[in-house]
């Protein structure tokens, strides 16, 4: 079984400040890891993955995430949030083997950037 | 590219209506999925399908079936609508090991 947690359901920062989104994870086996943002009514749109390899991913917008094994977390951060990124951001894991299409999200972070 | 594509958009229903979601894919992507999202409780997969013909049931399948003739549809059928189904529905697809591809989903209320 896999699971994912968000820390924080609502984060706020000033524009400019650094952007942190917490993200654990469980599963039985060596995960692929996800970040995805929503826009107000639209669907969601992949920021960023972990598949294999470096653990230090970069995404589309200024956004990285980390991948840390021993803490089972996979954090998104950005040096300087701009005000186009608030939005919601969904975490999400899917195992690496066996019956590997299923997506387990966490519950979203809304992230509030005020001027 | 479309993508996927979910169509209606909105739609209000009175309790015991019944109606089919929509979703097409036109990048022949093997699996498609069907979630549901509710305010602060994330994406709930509904039902999957792994190819034509295959469907299996999801987290939350009560309530909702659905079928899989060809690679670019996967239609979510509900029978009788309830409150508790007020939600907003996305479809989505991929293919194996990759990303998920998601529509712009079909916001449903049921008075």
């Amino acid at each position: 079984a896999q699971s994912v947690t968000q820390l924080g359901s609502h984060v706020s920062v000033s524009e400019g400040a650094l952007v942190l989104l917490r993200c654990n994870y469980s599963s039985s086996v060596p995960p692929y890891l996800f970040w995805y943002v929503q826009y107000p009514n639209q669907g969601l749109q992949l920021l960023l993955k972990y598949t294999t390899g470096a653990t230090l991913v970069k995404g589309i917008n200024g956004f990285e995430a980390e991948f840390k094994k021993s803490e089972t977390s996979f954090h998104l951060t950005k040096p300087s949030a701009h005000m186009s990124d608030a939005a919601e951001y969904f975490c999400a894991v899917r195992s690496s083997g066996g019956s590997n299409y299923k997506l387990t999200f966490g519950k979203g972070t809304l992230l509030t950037v005020n001027p | 590219n479309a993508g996927v594509t979910q169509t209606p958009k909105f739609r209000i229903l009175k309790i015991g209506q019944s109606m089919t979601l929509q979703c097409a894919q036109d990048m022949n992507h093997n699996y498609m999925y069907w979630y549901r999202q509710d305010p602060g409780m994330g994406l709930k997969l509904i039902y999957y399908s792994v190819g034509a013909g295959i469907t299996d049931k999801g987290e939350v399948p009560n309530g909702y079936n659905v079928s899989r003739s060809t690679t670019e549809d996967f239609p979510l059928r509900l029978e009788l609508a309830a409150p508790s189904q007020t939600s907003v529905y996305f479809c989505a697809s991929d293919l194996p090991g990759q990303p998920q591809h998601f529509g712009d989903g079909t916001r449903l209320s049921i008075l």
